[in-house]
């Protein structure tokens, strides 16, 4: 069964801080990974995607985020947050069964 | 080009009722997701529907839960006779292709008295 364990549940930066979210996923087979972010208030949405090929994956708003196979981890980053990076952040696996399996969430707030 | 789109977004039922929560894929999608989120937890996985058929309900409760996906219409899942630890948040989720991006709807938030 997969699972994704995220390690930090709140992490509280000052803009233009470093950002560095950490994920684990399980699943031994191929595997695809997401980031997704939750603004309050609204719907998830996705940040950036891996599927195969370059493990630096880049996404929207700055974000990026790097598959690296033998820790199973797929941790985001981002050199400089903004206040309006302040969400939540989920960290999801796909395998082919069709389904997502989420992290619990980590919750950011970036000070002004 | 419209989203994924939930209603209603806030539901309200009393212990007992029928909870019904409607789920329209974004157009051109066929697989519908439903996943639910309890307070302080991430989101976990219920059923996963393609047009007419459930292809995994492994998430979903084995009693008063259902979910379907008519050939017209929306995704429906249904909550009959429901308890108070019903009460979350429901997403759903549409892609075009089983292991391809899902997209979410705002969710309905479901309170049971």
């Amino acid at each position: 069964a997969q699972s994704v364990s995220q390690h930090n549940h709140h992490v509280i930066l000052s803009e233009a801080a470093s950002l560095e979210l950490g994920c684990n996923y399980s699943y031994g087979g191929t595997v695809n990974l997401f980031w997704y972010v939750q603004y309050p208030g609204q719907h998830l949405q996705l940040l950036l995607k891996y599927f195969s090929g370059d493990p630096l994956v880049k996404g929207i708003k700055g974000f990026e985020a790097e598959f690296i196979k033998s820790k199973f981890s797929f941790n985001l980053r981002k050199p400089s947050v903004q206040w309006s990076d302040t969400a939540e952040y989920f960290c999801a696996s796909l395998a082919n069964a069709g389904k997502s399996t989420f992290g619990d969430g980590t919750t950011l707030t970036v000070k002004p | 080009n419209a989203g994924v789109m939930q209603n209603p977004r806030h539901l309200v039922r009393r212990r007992g009722q029928e909870a019904r929560l409607r789920c329209s894929p974004m157009k051109g999608h066929s697989h519908v997701y439903w996943y639910r989120q309890l307070p302080e937890e991430g989101l976990k996985f219920m059923v996963y529907l393609q047009k007419e058929n459930i292809i995994d309900e492994s998430g979903m409760p084995k009693e008063r839960f259902s979910a379907e996906f008519p050939k017209e219409g929306p995704s429906i899942l249904r909550i009959q006779q429901v308890v108070r630890g019903d009460s979350a948040a429901y997403f759903c989720a549409s892609s075009d292709g089983r292991n391809q991006p899902q997209h979410f709807g705002d969710g309905t938030r479901l309170s049971i008295l």
